[in-house]
């Protein structure tokens, strides 16, 4: 059963655009949720994270959105750029208190020019 | 230096074979987790240490085994390794309760034959 959703696999964008990556969540007992960049031969590195009493958070170019009643979050990526292109993976946590992350299956991101 | 080395990076084994995935990490963190990468399954946990004494089974335990070493080294086996164990392998870092943020290895790719 997953938790957590990617939906879509894939995502084209052109350069300077709004990327927006979606992702939804089952368990209304996760807390923090944390959006992870992965190049290729690459480990995931963290972007940006919410916890669940905020429903907005933003680093730069970068705004995780968060809609609790929906389980809904999205990452915002604003201006799109040729090095964004990367896969993009949403992880929850904050099941009793285990500390665990549980991720997405993952959305592609290509910028293109 | 990488704070979170796997070795090897690139491995190929027969169907069978004892095979040991090594994690070091030089970030001083108590927590370390093993995932396996899977096309369209996303990251998906194997084992996690909470310390040295503290071994748990993720999601997808089952045909293999780790040893925490000391505070700095976690290894993952695979006892008798079968085709289906062919996956990208990641190991993380966490520096304890309440800090969601997770740091990642470069991977280690494994193919069975």
């Amino acid at each position: 059963d997953q938790q957590v959703k990617q939906n879509s696999p894939s995502l084209s964008v052109q350069e300077g655009r709004i990327s927006i990556l979606n992702c939804d969540y089952t368990n209304s007992m996760f807390d923090y949720f944390l959006w992870y960049k992965k190049y290729p031969a690459e480990g995931p590195t963290f972007l940006i994270s919410i916890s669940s009493i905020k429903d907005k958070n933003e680093d730069g170019r970068f705004t995780v959105f968060l809609n609790k009643s929906a389980k809904h979050l999205s990452l915002h990526i604003v201006p799109s750029q040729p090095g964004d292109s990367a896969v993009y993976f949403c992880a929850a946590s904050g099941v009793r208190n285990t500390d665990k992350l549980i991720f997405g299956t993952g959305t592609r991101l290509q910028v293109f020019p | 230096d990488a704070d979170v080395t796997q070795t090897p990076r690139n491995r190929i084994t027969k169907t069978g074979k004892r095979i040991m995935l090594e994690c070091s990490q030089t970030k001083g963190h108590d927590r370390m987790y093993w995932y396996r990468q899977d096309p369209g399954l996303g990251l998906r946990l194997i084992y996690y240490s909470f310390d040295v004494k503290d071994i748990n089974k993720g999601e997808i335990s089952d045909g293999y085994s780790v040893s925490r070493q000391a505070q700095a080294k976690f290894s993952l086996s695979l006892e008798s390794a079968i085709p289906n164990q062919t996956a990208l392998y990641f190991c993380a870092t966490q520096r304890g309760w309440g800090n969601y943020e997770q740091y990642f290895g470069p991977g280690t790719r494994l193919t069975v034959t």
